[in-house]
């Protein structure tokens, strides 16, 4: 079965702090995405990346495509950031459904 | 900045009722989804939509749902009789191509089924 698992699901932090989340997937793909969701609901696209790196202010994401794995970093945390991330991808084959993880709850405290 | 916006936010029905989210996406995009969030669950896929006609759906989009691109801006998602686990957030996002396209959600309807 497509999978997709990340760790760890709750995360708390010191503001400052680096911060790491992890997200790895069962066969192969065409995209992985990041998402941030807000506690109201709301989904914001952070990154798409089919390989290598990509980075967009304090945040940084990484995918290795032949250990099916991505991270997503974040550097000097801060309270805002805290929301939940989502690790998204499209499975080879699938062409445009995106199966989900089930989301790391981060909380960064001042 | 364009986005995609939804209607409603928030929509109380009686079970066996049909209801009509709404979404309008972004206006150069190709291609839009629905997907719903069951509260405290994954987010999941239900169907993507291109060309005026379903491009894939998933074993949830069953035959009590239905899309619909009834004028050259709205985007809706029908379910016919509702049930109570049809209760949930539901997203609808558009993308300017397929699948190494950004997809830009909308803020979601959250639809309550009694």
């Amino acid at each position: 079965k497509n999978e997709v698992e990340q760790s760890p699901q709750n995360l708390t932090a010191q503001e400052g702090e680096f911060i790491t989340i992890n997200c790895s997937y069962s066969v192969g793909i065409s995209a992985l995405h990041w998402l941030q969701q807000h506690p109201g609901g709301g989904i914001v696209s952070l990154f798409m990346l089919s390989s290598g790196k990509k980075k967009h202010g304090r945040l940084i994401a990484t995918i290795n495509i032949q250990e099916k794995h991505s991270s997503l970093h974040i550097t000097a945390s801060h309270p805002r950031d805290s929301a939940v991330y989502i690790c998204a991808v499209t499975f080879s084959g699938s062409a445009r459904q995106l199966t989900f993880g089930s989301g790391t709850q981060l909380t960064v405290l001042p | 900045e364009p986005e995609v916006t939804q209607t409603p936010s928030h929509q109380v029905t009686q079970m066996g009722q049909e209801v009509i989210l709404r979404c309008v996406p972004i206006s150069n995009h190709l291609y839009f989804y629905w997907y719903r969030q069951i509260l405290g669950q994954k987010v999941e896929f239900l169907v993507s939509f291109y060309n005026n006609e379903i491009s894939e759906k998933s074993e949830i989009f069953d035959d009590q749902f239905s899309v619909e691109r009834p004028d050259g801006s709205n985007f809706t998602l029908k379910i016919r009789s509702t049930k109570l686990e049809d209760s949930a957030m539901y997203f609808c996002a558009s993308s300017l191509a397929g699948t190494q396209e950004t997809q830009y959600f909308g803020p979601g309807t959250r639809l309550l089924v009694l």
